[in-house]
C-alpha cells in the first residue's frame, strides 16, 4: 500500500511565524502535490513537483513556497503565516498521470 | 480554462433511494475524469476513473462528452455512502477539483 504521511495532524501558529509542513511518500512517486481544502471551495492546488528540485506553481501559490530536496519528501513553507492561511492542507503523490494518493491532512490554525 | 463544476453542496437521500451526484466540466481536448471520496475521519481516496469503466461500491459514472458531464450514480444508496465526493479532471498530470458534494444518506 502507498503510504503518504504528513508531519502533523494539527498545528497552531501565530501570525507572522514561519511554518513548515512536511510530507513523505514511500512509493518512489515522481509527482507530489500540496493542496488546501476549504469548505465550499474544494481542493485548490498550491504547488506541485515532478521531480527532485523541481517545482511548479499551482492555482494559489501566493504566500507559500516549497522544497523538494529528496524524491520522497515535499515540504510546504509559509514564510509569514497569516490568518487567511488557516485551512486543511493535503499532500498527495502520484506515479506520473496515475491515481493520486493523499496524506491524512494537516489542520493549520493561524491565530 | 479547465473547470469542474459540482452544482450541489449537499445531497440528502434516504437509504435505498437512487443517488446522482452531478459533475460538469470544461476542457479543450480529451478529458480524463475521476471521482474521489472522503469518508469521515479518513483520507481522500480514489473512487473511480472513467477510463477503467468499473463499478466501485455500486457506483458508476459515464462520461458524456456531448453534455460535458461525468455524473456519479448509484441505484440504491447505503448509509455507509455518506461522505464528501469530489469530481476531478486531469490536465498535464495535475488534477482540477470541483468544490465537492456532501452526500448524506439517512436511515
Amino acid at each position: 500500500d502507498v503510504k503518504v504521511t504528513q508531519s502533523s495532524r494539527y498545528l497552531v501558529k501565530r501570525t507572522g511565524e514561519k511554518v513548515f509542513l512536511e510530507c513523505v511518500q514511500d512509493m518512489d512517486h515522481e509527482n507530489m502535490f500540496w493542496y488546501r481544502q476549504d469548505p465550499g471551495l474544494g481542493l485548490r492546488l498550491i504547488y506541485f513537483s515532478y521531480d527532485v528540485k523541481m517545482k511548479e506553481k499551482g492555482d494559489i501559490p501566493e504566500g507559500y513556497s516549497v522544497s523538494r530536496e529528496k524524491k520522497e519528501r515535499f515540504s510546504l513553507i509559509l514564510e509569514s503565516a497569516s490568518t487567511n492561511q488557516t485551512s486543511m492542507y493535503l499532500c498527495a503523490s502520484a506515479l506520473r498521470s496515475n491515481e493520486q494518493f493523499f496524506g491524512p491532512g494537516t489542520r493549520l490554525t493561524v491565530l | 480554462a479547465q473547470r469542474v463544476t459540482q452544482p450541489e453542496k449537499l445531497l440528502s437521500v434516504f437509504k435505498g433511494a437512487p443517488v446522482e451526484l452531478k459533475c460538469n466540466y470544461s476542457y479543450s481536448g480529451s478529458p480524463e475524469l475521476f471521482w474521489y471520496v472522503q469518508y469521515s475521519r479518513q483520507r481522500l481516496q480514489l473512487l473511480l476513473r472513467h477510463i477503467s469503466r468499473e463499478s466501485i461500491k455500486g457506483f458508476t459514472a459515464d462520461l458524456n462528452k456531448g453534455e460535458t458531464s461525468f455524473h456519479l450514480k448509484k441505484p440504491f444508496a447505503q448509509e455507509e455512502d455518506s461522505a464528501m465526493y469530489y469530481c476531478a479532471l486531469e490536465s498535464f498530470q495535475k488534477l482540477v477539483f470541483g468544490t465537492g458534494t456532501r452526500l448524506l444518506v439517512s436511515p
